[in-house]
């Protein structure tokens, strides 16, 4: 594609309901970052991915948390059991390379989480 | 740990006038990259200006400049002839020299008028 495409744009979810929120990089970008951004904040790390390896998962806030993108290419973030303090913009980024500084990183429109 | 801090919630700026936004940052390491990103409604981060921290030279992308002081840790960001289109939430970003993810600032909106 031409962009990176996250879906769906919004999910709103019950309390203790599952969530998947899912992430298509660019094709053929080795890096894919998962941001979680608090209403009227800035984007925090969550999690990191180089092909199919997770490499840093140090900002998963609980183990409710959980990414994988098992091919390399399309990501996916699930959230078990959902607390309102979730709620949230789930924001994917990619990029052809290893970070770097001049490694453009593109981010997608992200996915809005409500949970009520 | 790193920390990013952007002391204005809010600026407004008149179309066609210059306007500046401040970014100070706390670290440790000697090298290690700073960056605006600019996110308007539709939520998209876009790349806006990025500097590498052993480069004295300030960056400059068209009506967008830094002024950098490493010294101080600050990083602002000042965008000349303000247009409408520039109207959104800003935000500072750092990163270091061989880490993989950004630390953000909290974001600074930015009004235009006409």
């Amino acid at each position: 594609g031409a962009g990176v495409s996250q879906s769906p744009r919004y999910k709103v979810a019950k309390r203790g309901q599952d969530v998947a929120l899912r992430c298509d990089p660019i094709s053929g970008h080795v890096s894919l970052f998962w941001y979680q951004q608090a209403l009227g904040q800035g984007p925090e790390f969550l999690t990191y991915f180089q092909n199919e390896a997770q490499l840093d998962k140090s900002g998963l806030p609980s183990d409710r948390f959980f990414a994988e993108r098992p091919e390399g290419s399309v990501s996916t973030l699930k959230i078990q059991r959902t607390q309102q303090e979730d709620s949230a913009v789930y924001l994917c980024a990619s990029s052809f390379m290893s970070p770097g500084f001049n490694e453009k990183l593109f981010f997608g429109s992200g996915t809005q989480l409500s949970v009520l | 740990a790193q920390t990013v801090t952007q002391s204005q919630p809010e600026m407004s700026v008149q179309e066609a006038e210059t306007v500046t936004l401040s970014c100070t940052y706390d670290t440790s390491e000697s090298d290690y990259y700073l960056f605006w990103y600019k996110q308007p409604p539709s939520r998209q981060m876009i790349l806006v200006i990025r500097q590498e921290a052993y480069k004295q030279q300030n960056a400059t992308e068209n009506r967008f400049s830094v002024n950098f002081q490493k010294a101080a840790k600050s990083f602002s960001l000042k965008i000349s002839d303000s247009q409408l289109g520039d109207a959104a939430m800003y935000f500072c970003a750092y990163r270091g020299e061989y880490g993989n993810k950004l630390v953000f600032g909290a974001g600074t909106i930015l009004r235009v008028k006409s």
